[in-house]
């Protein structure tokens, strides 16, 4: 099935340092939903962008849907212990929710982080 | 956000048995739940989507045949892994969209780990 280049795969960071990640794709979504999943749990939504452009925060988290519409970038600030756990980028063809509007994730990117 | 319930949690099974997994939105009604698979150290795949009161729309390369879905109501979407193997074994989730609005947000369930021996 088709999926969202991610980057990076992994990172190992120390307690405060800020992160940023990002999702490409060939072809254009009108909208990015970043989720966050811990182990032997289902993904949980952190933030949502409909606009080309917007950029939208959410605690330590930003994320920005890029102009092209092809990418998107999460950023966190400050991380945690807490933040640990596997992030993914989703793209959704259109704005709108239906059966035929799927979600595509992205490869995903495990952030650790070491106290 | 809204609550989506799956359930069990966690199932093994003897290879050659049918497993039923259930998958329940507990505050909206949905008339799509899509259901996905996850490898260890993998993305999610999305397998079907699932229409209540009509048949599941499969994604290429998924055996309808061997993942039964059924959506009964609009509130409970089943998946049957029938005649299991351990190539089976994996991770598979649900979500669901709430109606209406302009929100494309779908909203996953806690995932069921099957495991195949």
């Amino acid at each position: 099935g088709q999926q969202l280049n991610q980057s990076p795969q992994s990172m190992f960071i120390q307690e405060g340092e800020d992160v940023s990640m990002n999702c490409t794709s060939s072809s254009i979504f009108n909208t990015w939903l970043w989720y966050k999943q811990d182990p032997g749990e289902g993904p949980v939504l952190l933030i949502a962008l409909y606009k080309a452009g917007e950029l939208t925060s959410n605690g330590r988290l930003t994320a920005q849907f890029g102009i092209t519409r092809k990418d998107s970038f999460l950023n966190i600030s400050a991380s945690i212990p807490s933040d640990v756990g596997i992030y993914f980028c989703a793209g959704q063809p259109t704005r709108y929710g239906g059966a035929t509007n799927k979600l595509i994730f992205g490869t995903g990117t495990l952030l650790a982080v070491q106290p | 956000g809204a609550v989506v319930s799956q359930h069990p949690s966690r199932v093994i099974c003897k290879s050659g048995t049918s497993v039923k997994i259930e998958c329940r939105s507990l505050d909206f009604q949905a008339t799509t739940m899509f259901w996905y698979r996850q490898f260890p150290k993998q993305s999610l795949m999305l397998m079907a989507t699932s229409n209540e009161g009509s048949k599941a729309t499969y994604e290429q390369g998924v055996e309808k045949d061997k993942f039964l879905i059924n959506h009964a109501s609009l509130t409970l979407s089943t998946l049957t892994v029938t005649s299991a193997h351990p190539e089976d074994s994996s991770f598979y989730i649900c979500s669901a969209r709430p109606p209406g609005g302009d929100t494309g947000e779908l909203f996953f369930g806690e995932g069921s780990r099957l495991t195949v021996l």
